[in-house]
Order: C-alpha cells, then structure tokens, then sequence
C-alpha cells in the first residue's frame, strides 16, 4: 500500500539555522517520485523540490536539499539558512508510476510539519 | 512558479444545493486534478482529468461530484447535491505531460468549502 508518513507535528528553529524534517514512504514500486511542498499561512501550495526515485544524486535547489535515503524509504529536507518567511507547513508526497495514467498520476500526501522559525 | 487560480476562494451554501469550483490551470498544462484537505487531516486526491475524460478518481469522488472542462475554458468541479462532509478546502492542481521530470503538479490558493 502506498504510504507517506512525517513524524514530526511541529518545529521550531531560530533564524539562520538549519533544519531537517523527516519523510519515510511506503511503495511497492522500483520507480516512484518524491516531493517537497509548502503550505503558506495564507494557505498557498508551492511546489519546493523534487527527487526521482532513480536519481542517486540528493536535489538541491536553492536553499533546500535532499536527503535521499532509498534502502531507508526516506527522504528528508534540509533547509539551510532559514528566514523568518521559511515558517510555513511543509508536505512530503510520493507519485507512484501508473501505467494507465503515465506521468500524470495521483500525489500521496503526508500529514505535514509545521515549521516555525523564529527571530 | 507557475500559477493556477481558483475562484471563488470562499463558499458557503446549505446542504443539499449545487456548487461549482473553477480552476484556471497554468496555461500549457494538460492534466488537471483536485485535491480534497480537511483541517488537521491528509490532502487526499479526489480525481485526474486529461482529454476531456477521468483519468483516475479516488472513493472519495462520489456520484454527486462532476468534473469538466468545456472548451479549454475553466476546469471545474461540480457537487450535486452538496453534503455536511464536503465541507474542506478544495485545491486544483495542473500538470503538463511532457514527462521525463515536467510532471510536477502546481497548486491553486484552494476553495474554502463550507456546507451548512
């Protein structure tokens, strides 16, 4: 069964610190894809960074990183430098391959982590 | 990013009535979806559109949801009739179907849903 799973409810940083929150996932699949999005406090879903189950290289875009642990169903994300607008809730979800679908298939989400930075 | 916007952002109606959601995808984007989030619990995917047709829809579309695009115009969900437990936010989402990694799906604001 397809599961996406974070632990951690709630975080709270100081600015300029880094930060690592936890995703492990659950798929039967050799070949799947991970996300990284956030949930403004305005209620915006914007797309972060992403991580192809076949790539062995972590992603990296600007501030944000992954830690991709593939024999552990991991897939963790660092951000470095964090700014007070970094505070946001932040999703892991999983896209599994669906031969009917293609490329286009359905998100498995993650409960969330609520991370606040502070000044 | 790319933008998808959805309209209106707030609804309240009383159960039992019809209610529209639209969403205005990224303008290149050809697969659209919906995602159904209630406060405190998981998003959850609702339904896959591509062509004019359902790709793939989850057990919470129920009979009383539609979704359509006529004419590449707005994407939208239809409930009729509404009930107590759709009351969530709705998020529209759009994709392109390039594949090789252009698959991300990008998020409108969400429809604030509230069925009294």
């Amino acid at each position: 069964a397809q599961k996406v799973t974070q632990t951690q409810t709630s975080i709270s940083v100081m600015e300029k610190t880094t930060v690592t929150m936890d995703c492990v996932y659950e798929t039967q699949d050799s070949s799947y894809f991970l996300f990284w999005y956030k949930q403004t406090a305005s209620g915006e879903i914007v797309f972060l960074i992403r991580q192809d189950s076949y790539k062995k290289e972590n992603a990296t875009v600007g501030h944000y990183s992954l830690n991709f642990q593939k024999p552990k169903s991991s897939i963790g994300l660092i951000i470095t430098a964090t700014q007070i607008e970094d505070s946001a809730v932040y999703f892991c979800a999983m896209r599994e391959v669906d031969y009917n679908v293609g490329d286009n298939s359905k998100l498995i989400w993650g409960l969330g982590t609520s991370l606040v930075v502070n000044p | 990013g790319p933008k998808v916007l959805q309209i209106p952002s707030h609804q309240i109606i009383d159960m039992g009535q019809m209610v529209t959601l639209n969403c205005d995808p990224v303008s290149n984007h050809l697969y659209f979806y919906w995602y159904k989030q209630i406060l405190g619990q998981q998003m959850e995917f609702l339904v896959n559109f591509y062509n004019g047709k359902v790709m793939e829809k989850s057990k919470l579309f129920k009979d009383q949801f539609s979704v359509e695009r006529p004419d590449g115009s707005y994407f939208t969900l239809k409930i009729q009739p509404t009930a107590l437990e759709d009351s969530a936010v709705y998020f529209c989402a759009s994709s392109t179907d390039w594949g090789g990694g252009q698959d991300t799906q990008y998020f409108g604001p969400g429809t604030r849903l509230l069925v009294l």
